[in-house]
């Protein structure tokens, strides 16, 4: 399948280990953000999200953690499996606008 | 489930050729975007509908149109397609302000 981004960082995790990823998002006005997961050849795939009046957010074994002080948002995976290889990005919506700011992503690699 | 559908997952065109890139979505959803991927440089949006017949420029219009007689589909024409329109479409589509966009699979364009 094609490459979502031949440049892009690389995280390179054991199988069952957790793993951090980091977004810096750019406007003070975004008050929601989303999470993706793309695979090679395939759409973007929501993940999790979170809005401006929350710090954390948790799904089934992934966790947001937002730091609006210093406009950061991190993605948590737990117990990380060779199926959540893929590139993660995320978005930021700019307060009531259709304007979404995505970032260029991190590539995930599980080692086995 | 939200489905998003592209006509073609994988597409190659000659200079100067008009192309049509089909999205359709069976969600309801009154908002759908058109954007292209590139490598390290994330998605970026070419036009945005918020209705039928109704379409807003996005960040890199030029060299692009966009169609949306029904709801549930948005086209996109490169009018007289060149080289540095290879790259992948993304259609998404979404409620809302606030909401997550919804992805469909990508149609890698190559120009030559």
């Amino acid at each position: 399948g094609e490459s979502v981004g031949l440049h892009l960082p690389t995280l390179s995790v054991q199988e069952g280990d957790n793993s951090i990823i980091n977004c810096a998002y750019s406007n003070s006005a975004s008050d929601y953000f989303i999470w993706y997961k793309q695979e090679s050849g395939k759409g973007p795939q929501f993940i999790i999200d979170i809005r401006s009046n929350m710090d954390k957010r948790q799904g089934q074994r992934v966790t947001v953690l937002l730091n609006k002080t210093v406009k950061h948002l991190s993605l948590q995976i737990a117990a990380t499996q060779p199926g959540d290889s893929a590139v993660y990005f995320c978005a930021e919506n700019i307060s009531g606008t259709y304007k979404y700011i995505f970032g260029t992503g991190t590539r995930l690699k599980v080692l086995a | 489930d939200v489905k998003v559908t592209q006509s073609s997952r994988y597409l190659v065109k000659r200079t100067g050729e008009k192309v049509f890139l089909e999205c359709v979505q069976d969600m309801d959803h009154e908002n759908m975007f058109w954007y292209r991927q590139d490598p390290g440089l994330g998605l970026r949006l070419i036009y945005f509908s918020y209705d039928v017949k109704m379409k807003e420029k996005g960040d890199i219009p030029e060299g692009y149109s966009v169609s949306r007689e029904k709801k549930e589909r948005f086209s996109l024409i490169l009018e007289s397609a060149s080289t540095n329109q290879t790259s992948m479409y993304l259609c998404a589509s979404f409620r809302g302000v606030g909401y997550e966009q919804y992805f469909g699979p990508g149609t890698r364009l190559t120009v030559t």
